[in-house]
């Protein structure tokens, strides 16, 4: 069965502090994303990883996914309360289908 | 303004009654797909569709139904809603797969409510 299992599920921290989510996948997939949501309201678009070993890197925000651990990480740098929202990975099962499976999500919580 | 528009944003009906959710693109985009978001669970794909006339059903397909007659508009069909169908509803477009794959695109959402 398709895993996309993502730890923690829930994550509090102080301002200033770094932390790393978890994306691991049970299938064979090049493609990865990584989405954000603030509390009702759509998913936005932060990363798309297409190869392995591939990183990008965005603000205080920083992905890297590594394909044959079939893992992506997503690590945060002394984290502001901006950055309090649920993040979503997103594994492509079907090469060029476009066939998506979710991770559960970690909702992230920046306290002062 | 690039946008995916869904269409209601809110919705409460009765077992049994159909219902239509709307979605339109103005990106020009080929492929497009509906989700549902319940907690716990992250999103989970109903159906997707690479262009016109052509659709496939994702991870969870049952008791839902699409139709892709025009490139802009893809439109989630309940037949016959249940309780368990009560949930929050995205619906994505991209612009195509294979090397011109860029990140979907999502609508408001639509919350669903099946008394």
């Amino acid at each position: 069965e398709l895993k996309v299992e993502q730890n923690p599920l829930f994550l509090s921290m102080q301002e200033g502090k770094n932390y790393t989510i978890y994306c691991n996948y049970s299938t064979t997939s090049d493609r990865l994303y990584w989405y954000r949501q603030d509390p009702g309201k759509s998913l936005e678009s932060l990363f798309v990883l297409l190869s392995n070993g591939a990183v990008k890197q965005e603000g205080r925000l920083m992905a890297s996914l590594d394909t044959k651990a079939r893992l992506s990480t997503l690590h945060i740098t002394a984290a502001v309360h901006d950055l309090s929202a649920t993040y979503f990975c997103a594994v492509d099962i079907r090469r060029n289908n476009n066939d998506m499976r979710f991770g559960a999500g970690t909702r992230l919580t920046v306290k002062p | 303004e690039a946008q995916v528009t869904q269409n209601p944003r809110y919705l409460i009906t009765v077992t049994g009654k159909k219902l239509t959710v709307t979605c339109s693109q103005n990106m020009n985009h080929e492929y497009m797909s509906w989700y549902r978001q319940d907690p716990g669970l992250g999103l989970r794909q109903i159906y997707y569709s690479m262009n016109v006339e052509v659709t496939d059903k994702g991870d969870v397909p049952e008791g839902y139904k699409v139709s892709r007659k025009e490139k802009r508009n893809f439109p989630l069909i309940l037949e016959s809603p249940s309780p368990n169908q009560t949930s929050l509803y995205f619906c994505a477009s991209s612009l195509g797969a294979g090397e011109l794959y860029q990140p979907q695109h999502f609508g408001d959402g639509t919350r669903l409510s099946i008394l």
